[in-house]
């Protein structure tokens, strides 16, 4: 079954400075990789995913997200973070290798970052 | 669009009640989705569904019933409902993508829900 980790429960990052939130992933075949943002009492929005190409995907508010399938990871990136990128982020995995059409989310990663 | 609905917004049952998460959605997604955010726990994946009249089990499936009679609704009921289900649940929908499965979803507002 497929699985995706967070490792890190909270991020500080000092305003102007990047910031990385750290995602890897099990599965058994293709992942099918996703990044979703949740600010206070609101739903997710879903910021970039990855199905096949480019292992660097570009995606909104100026996150982007590298691919590695050697490591498989996933992890969120922006060169110079925002106080309002202060967020609930969250990794998700659809397994290509599965009949299923699940898609796992992680337990999240806490950002704050700090003026 | 109004995209995903969800009601109520909250919710507060007794031990032992019965009720109806509603969501719906206007987009003519043929995938649909209901997880539950608990601290802590993340999102978990309680019951999804690829079409009408097709559903299956997610990750925590006990204690909740789901259906899908339409395209835009999928109801998730509580038969009797129990403390550990407090949470705040989370329908999502999603297109068919380009690998001919579910990629990206769109989520509803959520519903707070609370048992005594």
């Amino acid at each position: 079954a497929q699985s995706v980790a967070q490792p890190e429960d909270q991020v500080n990052v000092a305003e102007g400075n990047p910031l990385t939130v750290k995602c890897t992933y099990s599965v058994s075949g293709n992942p099918y990789l996703f990044w979703y943002v949740q600010y206070p009492n609101r739903g997710l929005q879903f910021l970039l995913k990855y199905i096949t190409g480019d292992n660097l995907v570009k995606g909104s508010y100026g996150f982007e997200a590298e691919f590695n399938k050697s490591q498989t990871s996933f992890h969120l990136k922006k060169p110079s973070a925002l106080v309002s990128d202060s967020a609930l982020y969250f990794c998700a995995v659809r397994d290509g290798g599965n009949r299923d059409d699940k898609i796992i989310f992680g337990k999240g990663t806490r950002l704050h970052i700090l003026p | 669009n109004a995209g995903v609905t969800q009601t109520p917004k909250f919710q507060v049952l007794k031990t032992g009640q019965s009720m109806t998460l509603q969501c719906a959605q206007d987009m003519n997604h043929e995938y649909m989705s209901w997880y539950r955010q608990d601290p802590g726990m993340g999102l978990r994946l309680i019951h999804y569904s690829v079409g009408a009249g097709i559903t299956d089990q997610g990750e925590v499936p006990n204690g909740y019933n789901v259906s899908r009679s339409t395209t835009e609704d999928f109801p998730l009921r509580l038969l009797s409902a129990a403390p550990s289900q407090t949470s705040v649940y989370f329908c999502a929908s999603s297109p068919r993508g380009r690998t001919g499965r579910q990629e990206t979803q769109y989520f509803g507002p959520g519903t707070r829900l609370l048992v005594l």
